[in-house]
């Protein structure tokens, strides 16, 4: 069955500061991968996904992130942090055929000036 | 393109009593999918609809919960006899491939 494990359920940064969640997935199949981010009382707004293509993704905001088969990995990076990116981050998979997403329990990004 | 919405956005109600909300996908997207998410929590999967027809219902969809998609467009999902367990985040979203889900702004529902 597949899964997702996002590591560190919070992050704190400094403006300006990298930022790397991390998120590790587990599946039978080559999976899709996706980050989704939320903002307080906001449904779920699509960061970058993985479909079998590069594995380097680039995303909307500055994101990016890199797939490693061999780390079942799919960390989300971002050089520069700012006060805006401040929100809930979530990593899902999707086991193909329905689309359904299977999401971490996410990562609360803190962004402090 | 106005994205996909959902009514009402929030929702309080006492315990044991129904309640049910709306969800708009994108238009001509004829894939529809609607999660729980609970505080703390990522969303969960409940139900999914291609087109009309409903193929997919998780294990956390207990016979309380019906999902409904009658002309492949909107759909409706009615929580019967509420609990206070019952209490999340509704999210609906919409595909028109299956690979990517672009989400509404949710239900909040509040069972006291």
């Amino acid at each position: 069955a597949q899964s997702v494990t996002q590591l560190g359920s919070h992050v704190s940064v400094s403006e300006g500061a990298l930022v790397l969640l991390r998120c590790n997935y587990s599946s039978s199949v080559p999976p899709y991968l996706f980050w989704y981010v939320q903002y307080p009382n906001q449904g779920l707004q699509l960061l970058l996904k993985y479909t079998s293509a590069a594995t380097l993704v680039k995303g909307i905001n500055g994101f990016e992130a890199e797939f490693k088969k061999s780390e079942t990995s799919f960390h989300l990076t971002k050089p520069s942090a700012h006060m805006s990116d401040a929100a809930e981050y979530f990593c899902a998979v999707s086991p193909g055929d329905t689309g359904k997403l299977i999401f971490g329990q996410g990562t609360t990004l803190q962004v402090k000036p | 393109d106005t994205g996909v919405s959902q009514d009402p956005r929030h929702k309080i109600t006492k315990r044991g009593q129904n309640v049910t909300f709306r969800c708009d996908p994108i238009s001509e997207h004829n894939r529809l999918y609607w999660y729980r998410q609970t505080l703390g929590q990522g969303p969960e999967f409940l139900t999914y609809f291609q087109n009309e027809a409903q193929l997919e219902k998780s294990r956390l969809l207990s016979d309380r919960f019906s999902a409904e998609r009658p002309k492949g467009s909107f759909s409706t999902l009615e929580i019967q006899r509420t609990e206070q367990g019952d209490s999340a985040m509704y999210l609906c979203a919409s595909s028109s491939d299956g690979e990517t889900q672009y989400f509404g702004p949710g239900t909040r529902l509040l069972v006291l």
